[in-house]
């Protein structure tokens, strides 16, 4: 079936760094989302974006959190300056009918922050 | 905001057995719930979903009951295998939120 790719799969920085996560979503795909999953804990929403705008956002997804995708290529999360607390999995997931349709979910991004 | 509280946190059976995974979410205007697994090591996969004007849906040996009155929803997995091992989340996509998962371990 289709696939969503996110790249890299592990990111090691240290604290106050910028750090940039790509999400490949599924080509016909208009609805991006991300979310935060710390370990042994729920996976977490963070932001849903169509259209070239953010529809929705939860409380975790701070003033340092940024997502765009310029001109149809990755979907990308943008955290600047990264904080110790942004020590996650970061999954990205897309759908073609916004929240009332199943979501395609990539691996996964492991980010720790030193 | 929406709550979405998923039991057990656990289960372990042995191959061939039934199993029922509780869903509860507080957001009445919730409609549509959609249901993922993720297998060891790789990502969240969808499985079944339902939508609030339905109150059962079936897929293979899946089978999805909602009941829009207590805010509740059931999956039941007959004749488990060990390919059923897994983590199982219930989800609110009006939201979109997540339950915290029941680690299914199916032993042969």
């Amino acid at each position: 079936g289709p696939k969503v790719l996110q790249i890299p799969s592990h990111q090691i920085i240290d604290m106050g760094q910028m750090v940039t996560l790509n999400c490949d979503p599924v080509s016909n795909h208009l609805y991006f989302y991300w979310y935060k999953q710390i370990l042994g804990q729920q996976m977490e929403f963070l932001v849903n974006f169509y259209n070239g705008k953010v529809m929705e956002k939860s409380k975790l997804f701070k003033d340092q959190f940024s997502v765009e995708r310029p001109d149809g290529s990755y979907f990308t999360l943008k955290i600047q300056p990264t904080a110790l607390e942004d020590s996650a999995v970061y999954f990205c997931a897309s759908s073609n009918w916004g929240y009332y349709a199943e979501q395609f979910f990539g691996p996964g991004t492991r980010l720790t922050v030193l | 905001g929406e709550q979405v509280e998923q039991l057990p946190s656990s289960l372990i059976v042995q191959e061939g057995a039934s199993v029922l995974i509780n869903c509860s979410y507080t957001d009445s205007a919730s409609v549509y719930f959609p249901w993922y697994k993720q297998e060891p090591g790789k990502r969240l996969q969808f499985i079944i979903d339902i939508r609030s004007n339905m109150e059962r849906k079936q897929n293979q040996r899946l089978t999805l009951l909602f009941d829009k009155k207590t805010k509740h929803l059931s999956l039941h997995i007959t004749a488990t295998q060990p390919g059923d091992s897994a983590i199982y989340f219930c989800s609110v996509n009006n939201a979109p939120r997540f339950g915290a998962g029941t680690k299914l371990t199916v032993k042969p």
